[in-house]
């Protein structure tokens, strides 16, 4: 079946440490996103990607960074620099125009930094 | 920047009532989408609104949108327990490929 898979689902490190989070989708969609999920808050956008090895900075992208090198895959590297990285962090991926489809979500990842 | 807003964020109800949940966004856009999501669970659409005055229905939950008053709704119709859940309305900036998300409503039915 085809879907997006987000590893590991539960995330333990300590402050200081860089931490990258994987996001694998089999749909053959060009657009990947990540998006951060405080606690009783929406979705906040911290990285896309439309096509492979490009992609735009969101609202909250200081911080992370991002690879786009295979269509398929679009992992998300959480810095020391970020202040507040204990979150639910999702991805999502599209498949054309946003207009026609909505964004499909994975299962997402659960960090936490103490 | 475009903002998104919720109202209510928090809504307790009964089953078999009726409610709405509204969705107020602050720039122009023709795009709008519901998604619900369970607790410790990833996001689940629900309807995608391309049109003013665009009306979608599924089982119970019904979406409307009118892009002149940038407003969408989620009615809620004859509430049952298995529609608690948290809410999410999002919405396309001009066409900016992305998604703005509202805060969520959670929503609880109670027996």
């Amino acid at each position: 079946d085809g879907g997006i898979t987000q590893s590991p689902k539960y995330l333990f490190r300590k402050e200081g440490q860089n931490v990258t989070l994987s996001c694998e989708q089999n749909l053959n969609h060009d657009a990947m996103y990540w998006y951060r999920q405080d606690p009783g808050q929406g979705l906040r956008l911290i990285y896309y990607s439309q096509i492979v090895n490009d992609f735009q900075k969101g609202d909250i992208a200081e911080g992370y960074s991002v690879s786009r090198e295979k269509k398929e895959s679009f992992p998300l590297t959480v810095t020391s620099a970020q202040k507040n990285p204990t979150a639910f962090y999702l991805c999502a991926s599209l498949a054309g125009d946003i207009g026609n489809s909505p964004l499909h979500f994975g299962n997402g990842t659960r960090l936490t930094v103490t | 920047e475009l903002k998104v807003e919720q109202n209510p964020l928090f809504l307790s109800m009964q089953e078999g009532k009726n409610y709405t949940i509204y969705c107020n966004y602050s720039t122009t856009s023709d795009r709008l989408y519901w998604y619900r999501q369970d607790p410790g669970k990833s996001l689940e659409s629900l309807f995608v609104l391309l049109s003013n005055g665009a009306v979608k229905q599924e089982g119970r939950l019904m979406a409307s949108l009118d892009t002149k008053a940038r407003l969408s709704t989620l009615h809620i119709t004859a509430a049952v327990h298995d529609l608690s859940a948290t809410y999410f309305c999002a919405v396309d900036p001009q066409g900016a490929q992305k998604l703005v998300f509202g805060q969520g409503t959670r929503l609880t039915i109670n027996p």
